[in-house]
């Protein structure tokens, strides 16, 4: 079947603008996750949706991020006033959750430019 | 805080030979997971092995296993018979069992280089 899929594949935009990133999950999985990638680090944790609610926002940086799920599916991560920090990989996983060994399925990711 | 180290930016291996490399980690937590992931150039990140810490035995699969030290917080990836597309970002990452997140905590990666 389909694997986790994001648009835009590649995003640029001015420093102080607002984008959408948005993320499908494989179908019927109920966990969904965001993380960031700066240029050479790992991946960084920064949203868990279970279902349409957001069970752990912890890694979310500052309140210009901001992430929802409505339908308990497709997800979108909003960040409004860009900065130029903001630039990195954004990366989105889903998981069937309730399996002992869930296992995070990942998507290509949006890499984001802030210029 | 639970942590993921990894030690080795890059590594170079031979065609057909074998390589290891190497992970450590710190948590106070007795149940976890520890999974190792591959990012080509596409930047998908793939699953490549995952191991349970209260198994004792080593995960293997296909060519690639790995070396197992829950004392010494260790969990290093062995790529036997390498080929040309085993070339990519490697990632060790973490996984706490239970909790009110599955998050995933990732090392910051060894790029692997398959020499022909």
């Amino acid at each position: 079947g389909a694997g986790v899929s994001q648009t835009p594949s590649n995003k640029v935009t001015e420093k102080g603008k607002y984008v959408e990133l948005r993320c499908d999950p494989i179908s019927g999985h109920t966990a969904l996750y965001w993380y960031r990638q700066s240029l050479g680090q790992g991946p960084e944790f920064l949203i868990y949706f279970q279902g349409t609610g957001a069970a752990d926002d912890s890694g979310l940086p500052n309140d210009r991020f901001f992430a929802v799920r409505p339908e308990g599916s497709v997800s979108t991560l909003k960040i409004q006033r860009t900065e130029r920090g903001d630039s990195a990989v954004y990366l989105c996983a889903s998981s069937l959750m309730g399996t002992r060994l869930e296992t995070q399925y990942f998507g290509p990711g949006t890499r984001l430019l802030v210029l | 805080a639970q942590t993921v180290t990894q030690s080795q930016p890059e590594m170079s291996v031979q065609e057909a030979e074998t390589v290891t490399l190497s992970c450590t980690y710190d948590t106070s937590e007795s149940d976890y997971y520890l999974f190792w992931y591959k990012q080509p150039p596409s930047r998908q990140m793939i699953l490549v092995i995952r191991q349970e810490a209260y198994k004792q035995q080593n995960a293997t699969e296909n060519r690639f296993s790995v070396n197992f030290q829950k004392a010494a917080k260790s969990f290093s990836l062995k790529i036997s018979d390498s080929q040309l597309g085993d070339a990519a970002m490697y990632f060790c990452a973490y996984r706490q069992s239970g909790g009110a997140t599955n998050k995933l905590i990732f090392g910051t990666g060894t790029l692997l280089a398959v020499q022909p």
